[in-house]
């Protein structure tokens, strides 16, 4: 395994409610990644990291903020959760270039 | 934008066939190309890879080759087991930029016994 540890696995939350996810790394890569899978779409890209407090947006970045105040933590955050952002969000690192990416296991995110 | 086109439907197929899942990328440079697999429950774990054309990747019995003149990197696999049944993902990145992957919306794979 790639040292990739996504918390919490699971989580059920109410509309309107913050949520944040935090995905933790031991391998010290630069590049770190959070996507949404969703049926019929595939993972897309919420946001990104090439380094500490260096982000960037994906192609699905509204409603969502992230941070890296260091460089084995990136953090995303609904600032306030709507049901629409129920999903299944993974977090990914890479080291540079075009190396492939390694992936978590995933938190699976509920909105009611 | 760069984009990644993967057949419809799920791929339901007896052990011992041949599995093909094609894949078509869209790309302004010369992208590297990936499979992808997801087994129930798990994140992604990289298959193979192709770094430039013609170059074929191979992990575990699949193959996928980078053919740069029909913009493809099909996935095969000679004898499926019961054990590839998973969700496959075909993927891409360009050289520049910040190392960020287009992906293609997966193939449910099926092997019945």
């Amino acid at each position: 395994d790639a040292g990739i540890t996504q918390s919490p696995r699971h989580k059920v939350t109410e509309t309107g409610t913050p949520v944040t996810l935090r995905c933790h790394q031991t391998e010290n890569h630069r590049y770190m990644y959070w996507y949404r899978q969703d049926p019929g779409h595939g993972l897309r890209l919420i946001h990104y990291s090439y380094g500490v407090k260096d982000t960037d947006k994906g192609e699905v970045s509204d409603g969502y903020s992230v941070s890296r105040s260091k460089t084995e933590d990136f953090l995303l955050t609904l600032e306030s959760a709507t049901s629409s952002q129920t999903s299944v969000y993974f977090c990914a690192i890479a080291t540079e270039g075009n190396q492939p990416q390694h992936f978590g296991d995933g938190t699976r995110l509920s909105i009611l | 934008g760069d984009s990644v086109t993967q057949m419809e439907g799920p791929v339901t197929l007896s052990e011992e066939a041949f599995l093909t899942i094609n894949c078509t990328y869209t790309a302004t440079g010369y992208p590297s190309l990936f499979w992808y697999v997801q087994y129930p429950g798990e994140g992604l774990q990289l298959l193979l890879k192709a770094t430039k054309a013609d170059d074929k990747g191979s992990n575990k019995g699949f193959e996928a080759t980078y053919r740069k003149e029909t913009t493809s990197f099909h996935l095969e696999k000679g004898s499926v087991q019961v054990s590839d049944s998973a969700v496959y993902f075909c993927a891409l990145s360009e050289r520049r930029g910040n190392n960020r992957l287009a992906f293609g919306k997966g193939n449910q794979v099926v092997v019945i016994p």
